[in-house]
């Protein structure tokens, strides 16, 4: 079964480093996601993407964030100057053009940004 | 902004009990997904409703959508060890790729 994969599984970084959470969607789907889950919480929106741009952002999506679609293939989240609070699990999702009605979205393993 | 409510947050049963959480919404959205995520593991697709009223069925699970299309219910019969996780409804406003909205989710633990 095709699937989100995400690289690194886990990064620990130091509070004002940049950090680069890579992704790469099934290949037939068009609309890209990030997530993130700080432990025990719920997961939160971060971002969408489609035709390669935003679609769509949360309040959490503030200037340190950026996303982008180098090469056809990865998707990835860049933090800028990580801070103590971005600690969590990141998750990217993909979801293919689908009738309506059909949203499923096809999440990744996520990976786990630990910032000292 | 939109919200997406979920009730219990834990919920500890004895093998064999049955377990339901409810889900509501702010407001009123055009489908409502719910995912499973295993300790440690990421959110996993079980099923999609898009009707007013709709019921679904997957084994011991059964899941329902409200008539208003703001409120579902996921109910599991005669829980086992292997139901253990967080599970989550998550709602769509629209049908245009936009976000998909996660409740907090309901931890269920079973007691074997």
């Amino acid at each position: 079964e095709p699937e989100v994969t995400q690289t690194p599984s886990h990064q620990v970084t130091q509070m004002g480093q940049e950090v680069i959470l890579r992704c790469v969607p099934i290949s037939n789907h068009l609309y890209f996601y990030w997530y993130r889950q700080i432990l025990g919480q719920k997961v939160e929106f971060l971002v969408s993407f489609y035709n390669n741009e935003i679609s769509e952002k949360s309040e959490i999506f503030d200037d340190q964030f950026s996303v982008e679609r180098p090469d056809g293939s990865n998707f990835t989240l860049k933090i800028r100057s990580t801070k103590l609070e971005d600690s969590a699990m990141y998750f990217c999702a993909s979801r293919r053009r689908s009738r309506s009605g059909a949203n499923v979205l096809t999440f990744g393993a996520g990976s786990r940004l630990t910032v000292l | 902004g939109q919200q997406v409510m979920q009730i219990p947050q834990y919920q500890h049963v004895q093998e064999g009990e049955d377990f339901t959480t409810y889900c509501n919404s702010s407001t009123t959205l055009s489908n409502i997904q719910w995912y499973k995520q295993r300790p440690g593991g990421h959110p996993v697709f079980l099923i999609q409703l898009v009707k007013s009223g709709e019921v679904k069925k997957q084994k011991r699970l059964t899941f329902q959508f409200g008539e208003a299309k703001k409120n579902s219910s996921l109910h599991i019969t005669a829980t086992q060890t292997t139901d253990v996780g967080t599970y989550f409804c998550a709602g769509h406003r629209d049908n245009q790729g936009g976000k998909l909205i996660f409740g907090q989710g309901t931890e269920l633990s079973v007691k074997p």
